[in-house]
């Protein structure tokens, strides 16, 4: 399967400032997904991650907020704009690859954001 | 749309005692797959097991087992002889087949603590 490098593993970040999240995989992936874990909760996906085009967000997460790039069929980042404390998550990246009829998916390491 | 349910938020169970975790799901689709993870309190996320919706077979991987039945819309987890390590966020979560509804579907989680 796929192997993910997520960074950064974790940061703190002021209020009001912007965090870019990397996620580079080790082979080309047609599809790659960002999620959210608030503290305590379950994940939340945020978009689908399309190489050359617009990511697809989900309700409730807008481009302004959560730009996401994805120049190429390994690499995307996830931008957190703008940040408040509520923003305080972990990131996950996530790759979808089909292999022996059916699909799979691994997820980077995360990265554990704190904002003060 | 795709709904996963785990009823049970928090389980404590001691050492050596088997454990169900229930997972109940929905979804319009006839062809999709299921999944559990776990979450360690490290944050990653640790694959455990996959299967699609043509394979009703139960799967047994050491103290691991696992139930689905498409009657129930159920895929349930047990931990046989549990051990302190198994202490864990487990997630079920699901999949469609084709495009946006490839993206992964979480239940809620359900926190297992093994005490000593």
């Amino acid at each position: 399967s796929a192997v993910i490098s997520q960074k950064p593993s974790r940061d703190i970040c002021q209020r009001g400032t912007s965090l870019t999240i990397q996620c580079q995989v080790d082979s080309q992936v047609t599809m790659m997904f960002w999620y959210r874990q608030q503290p305590g909760q379950s994940l939340t996906l945020i978009a689908t991650a399309n190489q050359g085009s617009e990511a697809t967000y989900e309700s409730g997460f807008v481009i302004d907020k959560f730009p996401i790039s994805r120049p190429n069929l390994t690499f995307s980042t996830l931008t957190v704009s703008n940040m408040s404390p509520e923003d305080s998550s972990i990131y996950l990246c996530s790759v979808s690859e089909q292999g022996r009829g059916d699909y799979g998916y691994t997820f980077g390491s995360g990265t554990r954001l704190t904002v003060v | 749309a795709q709904k996963v349910t785990q009823a049970q938020t928090e389980i404590s169970v001691v050492e050596k005692e088997d454990v169900t975790l229930d997972c109940v799901y929905e979804t319009r689709d006839t062809t999709y797959y299921l999944f559990w993870y776990k979450q360690p309190p490290s944050g990653e996320l640790v694959f455990l097991i996959r299967r699609n919706s043509f394979d009703e077979q139960n799967e047994i991987s050491g103290r691991y087992s696992w139930n689905f039945q498409k009657s129930t819309s159920s895929f349930n987890f047990t931990i046989t002889a549990s051990q302190v390590v198994d202490s864990a966020v487990y997630f079920c979560a699901l999949s469609g087949s084709f495009g946006s509804a490839r993206q992964l579907t979480f239940g809620s989680g359900t926190q297992l603590t093994v005490l000593p």
